[in-house]
This record gives structure tokens, sequence and C-alpha cells, in this order.
């Protein structure tokens, strides 16, 4: 069946550092891509997403990428900060109409070294 | 806007309980749903609404009710708890069901 899943589960990386999350999806279908951040205790955050017809989008210090062809996504922080460290997950979304849902990947820990 | 707001917090309940989890948002989103998170997984989508009056079920429906009878609310319903139930609620909004979504702050629930 379908999947949305993470390389790795923890991210370490030293502050001032870029950091870079994957994830791949195995939904081919799949046209809307989002990811989140979420900090301990709180609800998923929005950071950024990318629709199929793009294969990059850029926001402030985060970068995502979309390879349709080995269907990979991936997150890109620059210059990562301590208020960095949450867990992030990637999100697919089928577009099926009403029925639309988002499927989340289980998500990756960053933690970020002073 | 106060956003997707949850309550409670926090609950315990004891197998058989019933219990109603509340969400509530003031955006104006039609698209709602309730999703669970449990240690090491991500989250998984229990039931969602594309507008009052209107339900269906997501990924993992069993045990849990929900109705749509107003844009600002989806309740949640346990009727009879039980210990697999334990995990964290959280439910979202958004303007479709293709759009980000905004969630809740959740709510903890532990079912002894």
């Amino acid at each position: 069946g379908e999947s949305v899943g993470l390389h790795l589960p923890t991210l370490s990386v030293q502050e001032g550092d870029n950091s870079i999350i994957n994830c791949a999806y195995s939904n081919s279908a799949s046209d809307y891509f989002i990811w989140y951040k979420q900090e301990s205790g709180k609800g998923p955050q929005f950071i950024i997403d990318i629709r199929s017809n793009m294969d990059k989008r850029q926001g402030q210090r985060v970068t995502v990428l979309l390879n349709k062809t080995v269907k990979h996504l991936s997150l890109q922080i620059a210059a990562t900060q301590p208020g960095d460290s949450a867990v992030y997950f990637c999100a697919e979304n089928t577009d099926t109409g009403a029925n639309s849902k988002l499927t989340f990947g289980k998500g990756i820990t960053l933690s970020v070294r002073p | 806007n106060a956003g997707v707001t949850q309550t409670p917090k926090f609950q315990v309940l004891k197998t058989g309980q019933s219990m109603t989890l509340q969400c509530a948002q003031d955006m104006n989103h039609e698209y709602m749903s309730w999703y669970r998170q449990d240690p090491g997984m991500g989250l998984r989508l229990i039931h969602y609404s594309v507008g009052a009056g209107i339900t269906d079920q997501g990924e993992v429906p069993n045990g849990y009710n929900v109705s749509r009878s107003t844009t600002e609310d989806f309740p949640l319903r346990l009727l009879s708890a039980a210990p697999s139930q334990t995990s964290v609620y959280f439910c979202a909004s958004s303007y479709s069901p293709l759009g980000s979504q905004f969630f809740g702050p959740g709510t903890r629930l532990t079912v002894l």
C-alpha cells in the first residue's frame, strides 16, 4: 500500500550548519507535499509545501526539493538554530477531490548542538 | 483569532468510560479532521469532515464517532474507552482537503 516514510529517525547537527531531512513516498499519484514541524508538547506546525508541478520551493531559511523520478522529498534548513530542534514530518496528499487526505510519515527528530 | 482549540488538554479514563474531545476553529475552515499520534508513529487520520453535516472515516475510525453540526465545531466521541486508545489526539482544520492544515495543541488521553 501507499506509505510515506523517512530515512533516518534522528538527525544531530551543529548550530549554524545546514540541515537536510529526507523523505521517501511511494504513491506516484501524490501531487501535494507538506513539511510540518512539531515542538515538544505542541501540535504540528506548517513549514512549507510544494505541488508536484514544481521541483523546488524556497521559504525563509527553508527549501523543499521534490524529485518525482525517485519519489523523494527533502527539507533543507539553512544556518540551523537551536529553535529548529523538533520533530519534522513530511506528508503527502493525493487529489481525489473531496476525499483528499494527508498521509504522514513517522517523523524525524532534529537535534541542534550548541 | 484563536485558531484551532482543543479541550481538555489532559484526560484519564477508565476502560469502558465514554467521553467527548472538543475541537473548535474560528477560521471558517470547511475541512476538519482528527488524528491520533502514538510513539514512533506518524499522525493517523481517525475521521474527517469536508463541511457541516458531512463526515467520513479515515485510517483508524474504529471506536470513535464524530459529528459536524456547525462549521466551527468537530467533536470526537469515545463511546467505550479502551487502553489501545491511549494516545495524543490532534484536531486540524484547513480551507480545503488539499490545503495546509492548522493543528490544535492536542489532548493527551490515558485509558487505564
